[in-house]
């Protein structure tokens, strides 16, 4: 367990549907970031959170993807009317550090899997 | 474009011998160079990290990994396997294309190991 906790750990959703995953960090941490992986692939970056900030946001982040950390804690992504191709595991990352010091490692939660049907 | 390449989709070592997960990268500068490894079903967990400093890196559970400026490798290695190291393993570079804003890792596609008793 790394201390970065998911949920739902699984979710099956019906094509058209909205979902909601959420993340909480570890606590210290001041980092945060989303990342979907598929079979066979490495992760891939969707976004990235400093505190509240949300600083970046990868050109696979659709307009129907919204992320939120609100008050710098736990994260929301919520997908709107999902599609087949949205069927991943969702990770979500944590890490501690000034905005400049990129040498810490990030830690991952166990991801959330979701399936379009 | 920085990026990082797993040539080896899998690797397959008997128990007790040695093992080597390849990885090579491209990036504009120093690279900051991290290993992962994935069971089934869960997310990703740190094994170990180049920044700076020596090139032979030691992490966890036994495992260490070998800077090669020249070479732009960076292989993942453990002297003597064990049924249990059976795993995805993931090489990635982190991504300072802006400067070092942004953090997120960039992933290689995934190396199967597996560790035939």
């Amino acid at each position: 367990d790394t201390g970065v906790s998911q949920d739902p750990r699984h979710k099956i959703t019906k094509r058209g549907q909205n979902v909601t995953f959420r993340c909480d960090p570890i606590s210290e941490h001041n980092r945060l970031y989303w990342y979907r992986q598929t079979l066979g692939q490495g992760p891939e970056f969707l976004t990235y959170f400093q505190n509240e900030a949300q600083l970046e946001k990868s050109r696979l982040l659709s307009d129907r993807f919204s992320a939120e950390r609100p008050k710098g804690s736990f994260s929301t992504l919520e997908i709107q009317r999902t599609e087949q191709g949205d069927s991943a595991m969702y990770l979500c990352a944590s890490s501690a550090g000034p905005r400049r010091h990129l040498n810490t490692e990030a830690f991952f939660g166990q991801g959330t899997r979701l399936t379009v049907v | 474009a920085q990026s990082v390449a797993q040539p080896e989709d899998q690797v397959n070592v008997a128990e007790g011998n040695p093992l080597t997960v390849k990885c090579t990268y491209s990036v504009s500068g120093n690279p900051y160079l991290f290993w992962y490894v994935q069971y089934p079903n869960r997310g990703l967990q740190f094994l170990l990290k180049y920044i700076t400093g020596d090139n032979l890196v030691k992490g966890s559970y036994g495992f260490e990994a070998e800077f090669n400026k020249s070479q732009t490798s960076f292989h993942l290695k453990k002297p003597s396997a064990l049924v249990s190291d059976s795993a995805l393993y993931f090489c990635a570079v982190r991504d300072m294309h802006y400067g070092g804003s942004q953090g997120n890792l960039i992933f290689g596609k995934g190396t199967k190991l597996s560790v035939k008793p």
